[in-house]
């Protein structure tokens, strides 16, 4: 069960180049999420789906697309990098039970992502 | 909008000894969840427990036990017999019916031999 995948680990990038994190489960876990984490800031939520067809914004939202077009995958683009999203990437998944977030999330091992 | 607040960026511990983390929150959610996470150097996000804030009882993890206080807005995490593996980044966090699941900034905790 290899649980909550993501690609790559590392990537450098250089400004104004775009590119997509994979990130990719294999729970049949309805929802699913991008967190950055920068030291002394915590994790912040990007963007996160409950569904396919569904996507919805978090904190920080801004240079980032995301689609989810099946319960599996949930791609995280960046259009233009800029020196500001040097940062780790985490992606996590959970069922969706009931009215409430209630479920433990499963994470990823992180992307570490540079951009000069 | 949810907020989550860790006030001891670090923390240390010797070996055996037991030691507490805090954590307080505010949200506006009547029906919510709390969390702590522990992230080792290894990076990977590990669920420590989890606390239902319907529920009075403290939950227990085996040597990771909670103290919620409800009205406070208080959600700590004791440690007890503290192992070196238990060294680590631990996140509190607070999730509620907008499926946003909010962190804290952390509390980075040494355990000394």
């Amino acid at each position: 069960n290899a649980g909550v995948t993501q690609t790559p680990k590392f990537q450098v990038l250089k400004t104004g180049q775009s590119m997509t994190l994979q990130c990719a489960q294999d729970m049949n876990h309805e929802y699913m999420s991008w967190y950055r984490q920068d030291p002394g800031m915590g994790l912040r939520l990007i963007h996160y789906s409950v569904g396919a067809g569904i996507t919805d914004q978090g904190e920080v939202p801004n240079g980032y697309n995301v689609s989810r077009s099946t319960t599996e995958d949930f791609p995280l683009r960046l259009l233009s990098a800029a020196p500001s999203q040097t940062s780790v990437y985490f992606c996590a998944s959970s069922y969706v039970s009931g009215s409430s977030y209630n479920s433990p999330l499963h994470f990823g091992n992180g992307t570490r992502l540079t951009v000069t | 909008a949810q907020t989550v607040t860790q006030s001891q960026p670090e923390m240390s511990v010797q070996e055996a000894e037991t030691v507490t983390l805090s954590c307080t929150y505010d949200t506006s959610e009547s029906d919510y969840y709390l969390f702590w996470y522990k992230q080792p150097p290894s990076r990977q996000m590990i669920l420590v427990i989890r606390q239902e804030a319907y529920k009075q009882q403290n939950a227990t993890e085996n040597r990771f036990s909670v103290n919620f206080q409800k009205a406070a807005k208080s959600f700590s995490l004791k440690i007890s017999d503290s192992q070196l593996g238990d060294a680590a980044m631990y996140f509190c966090a607070v999730g509620g019916s907008n499926y946003k699941l909010t962190f804290g900034k952390g509390t980075l905790l040494t355990v000394n031999p």
